[in-house]
């Protein structure tokens, strides 16, 4: 696509719900990341895929995330039994190989709140 | 442990005032840095610096790295309402990912 995209743009989820968010990256961009923004902070990098694989989920905050990239492209992060400190807004980002010559593209995010 | 350190954390200014953002960084591997502007949920990509590429400039925006106080600036001239956002400070560590500061916050006031 055109750019990087992401769903749902918000998600109300009760506490002890599992969740899925979509992220859907450039067409060719084998890198994908996900971040996370709370409130008030910076981004934290989640998980980062190289392809299908990820190389990197160092920052997973826990056994209830995960994240799966099929085909080379479309990503699904996973949060299980949410928890109140789970609210942020979740970014998906996509760049070609070579992130150093490009950085990232950001999609419009996904903003979580679980009550 | 890699970090970014973006100061102030927050600013008001007046229309017509010229802003100065700041970011320093401790990364083991520095490769590049990248500034970007969030108005409301995706970070919009400014600049990217690098040891070939020290200083941008793009319109009332510019920005300058310097390698040996390991930090950069982001200068705003002839400030607008629309430039109100957070703007983003993210770092290379490593060979395939960013380390984001957490933004200064900045307010134009018309």
């Amino acid at each position: 696509g055109a750019g990087v995209s992401q769903s749902p743009s918000n998600k109300v989820t009760e506490k002890g719900k599992d969740v899925e968010l979509r992220c859907d990256p450039i067409s060719g961009h084998t890198a994908l990341y996900w971040y996370r923004q709370s409130l008030g902070q910076g981004l934290e990098f989640l998980i980062y895929f190289q392809g299908n694989s990820a190389p990197d989920k160092s920052g997973l905050p826990s056994d209830r995330f995960s994240a799966e990239r099929t085909g080379g492209s479309v990503s699904t992060l996973t949060i299980q039994r949410t928890q109140q400190e789970d609210s942020a807004v979740y970014l998906c980002a996509s760049s070609p190989t070579g992130v150093f010559n490009y950085g990232y593209t950001f999609g419009s995010g996904t903003r979580l709140t679980v009550v | 442990e890699d970090k970014v350190v973006q100061s102030p954390l927050s600013l008001v200014v007046h229309e017509g005032d010229t802003v100065t953002l700041n970011c320093s960084y401790e990364v083991t591997n520095f490769r590049s840095l990248l500034w970007y502007k969030q108005e409301k949920k995706a970070p919009t990509f400014l600049f990217m610096l690098t040891s070939s590429g020290i200083e941008k400039k793009s319109g009332r925006l510019s920005s300058i790295l310097d390698k040996k106080e390991l930090s950069s600036i982001l200068n705003i001239t002839a400030t607008q309402t629309g430039d109100s956002a957070i703007y983003l400070c993210a770092v290379a560590s490593g060979t395939y990912k960013y380390i984001f500061g957490t933004g200064t916050r900045l307010k134009v006031l018309a």
